[in-house]
């Protein structure tokens, strides 16, 4: 049981380029979310989705794209990077009801920087 | 709308010290909490919930939370700190869209 895996782990882009950052869950929650740690300022949410097809905005969604086409994957895209970007990403997953409702399971986290 | 203060983003403690970390909250609802735990370089880790059973809540490693709705506080403590539970602590409260909302965190070091 792998929980909540993040691809890549580390990444560097230049001003304007693109790329997806991936998460996979293997424990087939409902509720998946991307999040964003900025040293002082705790994690952000950016956006998340409460089912395959469903998705919504964080408190921080400018320059992030998301979409869910399967129950499994949440990929989160930036669409042309800046530096304000430069952060820690983690993808979280829980699930919709029983004794797991409300408790995130996170990533190991994906470290962005873009020059 | 819901909201985490975390009082403190650096304590240190010795070795066998109380551990204290505060964290207020603010939820037009009654809310659900957590603490979680992130070592260097890997994730969050859940610690303790509060989910509106008993206020007084234990997690793992020997940390434990009260929820006291008066003072809208939910502080973490430990009894005698380890060097192993030297990390980042993030208090944390549920959103009315699903979500959790953090705390900016607290850095615990644990000196010799």
């Amino acid at each position: 049981n792998a929980g909540v895996t993040q691809t890549p782990k580390f990444q560097v882009l230049k001003t304007g380029q693109s790329m997806t950052l991936q998460c996979a869950q293997d424990m087939n929650h409902e509720y998946m979310s991307w999040y964003r740690q900025d040293p002082g300022m705790g994690l952000r949410l950016i956006h998340y989705s409460v089912g395959a097809g469903i998705t919504d905005q964080g408190e921080v969604p400018n320059g992030y794209n998301v979409s869910r086409s399967t129950t499994e994957d949440f990929p989160l895209r930036l669409l042309s990077a800046a530096p304000s970007q430069t952060s820690v990403y983690f993808c979280a997953s829980r699930a919709r009801g029983g004794p797991g409702a409300n408790v995130l399971t996170f990533g190991a986290g994906s470290r962005l920087t873009v020059l | 709308a819901q909201s985490v203060t975390q009082l403190g983003s650096h304590v240190s403690v010795s070795e066998g010290a109380l551990v204290l970390l505060r964290c207020n909250y603010s939820s037009s609802v009654p809310p659900y909490l957590f603490w979680y735990v992130q070592y260097p370089n890997q994730g969050l880790q859940l610690l303790l919930k509060y989910t509106s059973a008993a206020t007084l809540v234990k997690g793992i490693n020997g940390f434990e939370a009260e929820f006291k709705k008066s003072e809208t506080s939910f502080h973490l403590t430990k009894p005698s700190a380890h060097m192993s539970d030297a990390a980042e602590y993030f208090c944390a409260v549920t959103t009315t869209e699903g979500g959790l909302r953090f705390g900016a965190g607290t850095r615990l070091t644990v000196k010799p």
